[in-house]
């Protein structure tokens, strides 16, 4: 069974700091990894996708993959109060694969206090 | 970007009552769509996978009788709660992408079942 896990949080950080979320994968054959932002009572908001090991820079977000040890983050620089929602990792076994079904984790909570 | 289009936004309705939803892909074809619920302060899950012109395929403890699931266009599918009960009230997204292209999620549906 795929698998993907994330802290649940809550994460709370201050305004302006680096919030730093992570994600870990099960099948080592995964070829996508997305990180979708939930505001409460909204649908999911497509964040940022990274194909290949390393880093993806895209604003303020950051995105890290590293295939070997099965591990995916995502960081926030500057973290703003809008920020605070539940981040969602997501895992694809293609690369890109808009028919193929993505696996989710739980979500991790995150807070910025102002 | 891609945009999916999710349609009624909001449905309160009697239990009993069969309830459609419908999904829309308003800039791109789809020939596959995915269906998800959500239940208050949970994760996504998974209930379907629409493919246009064919039969969804339903992941493990969805009834297939109870949502029916109809992808009769390229930007079209549509999730129909069929004799809706209070248990079935949830919120349900949908999600779509062109060809290679990250998931794009819908605005989701909230139902109610009094």
């Amino acid at each position: 069974q795929k698998e993907v896990e994330q802290n649940s949080g809550p994460l709370s950080v201050p305004e302006g700091a680096i919030a730093s979320l992570n994600c870990t994968y099960s099948d080592r054959g995964s070829q996508s990894f997305f990180w979708y932002r939930q505001y409460s009572g909204k649908s999911p908001e497509l964040i940022m996708f990274i194909y290949s090991n390393g880093d993806k820079e895209d604003g303020r977000f950051t995105a890290q993959l590293n295939k070997a040890s099965q591990y995916v983050s995502l960081l926030i620089r500057d973290s703003q109060p809008s920020d605070s929602a539940t981040y969602l990792c997501a895992v694809n076994g293609v690369r890109g694969g808009s028919n193929y079904k993505l696996t989710f984790g739980k979500g991790t909570l995150l807070t910025v206090n102002p | 970007g891609a945009v999916v289009s999710q349609h009624p936004s909001w449905v309160i309705c009697k239990s009993g009552t069969s309830v459609k939803i419908e999904c829309r892909s308003l800039d791109f074809q789809a020939t596959t769509m995915f269906w998800y619920r959500q239940f208050p302060k949970q994760s996504l899950m998974l209930m379907a996978t629409s493919n246009e012109g064919s039969k969804a395929t339903y992941e493990q403890g969805v009834e297939k009788d109870k949502f029916l699931i109809n992808h009769a266009s390229l930007t079209l599918s549509t999730l129909t709660v069929t004799s809706a009960h209070p248990e079935d009230s949830s919120f349900y997204i949908c999600s779509a992408s062109p060809n290679n292209q990250p998931q794009h999620f819908g605005d989701g549906t909230r139902l109610s079942i009094l």
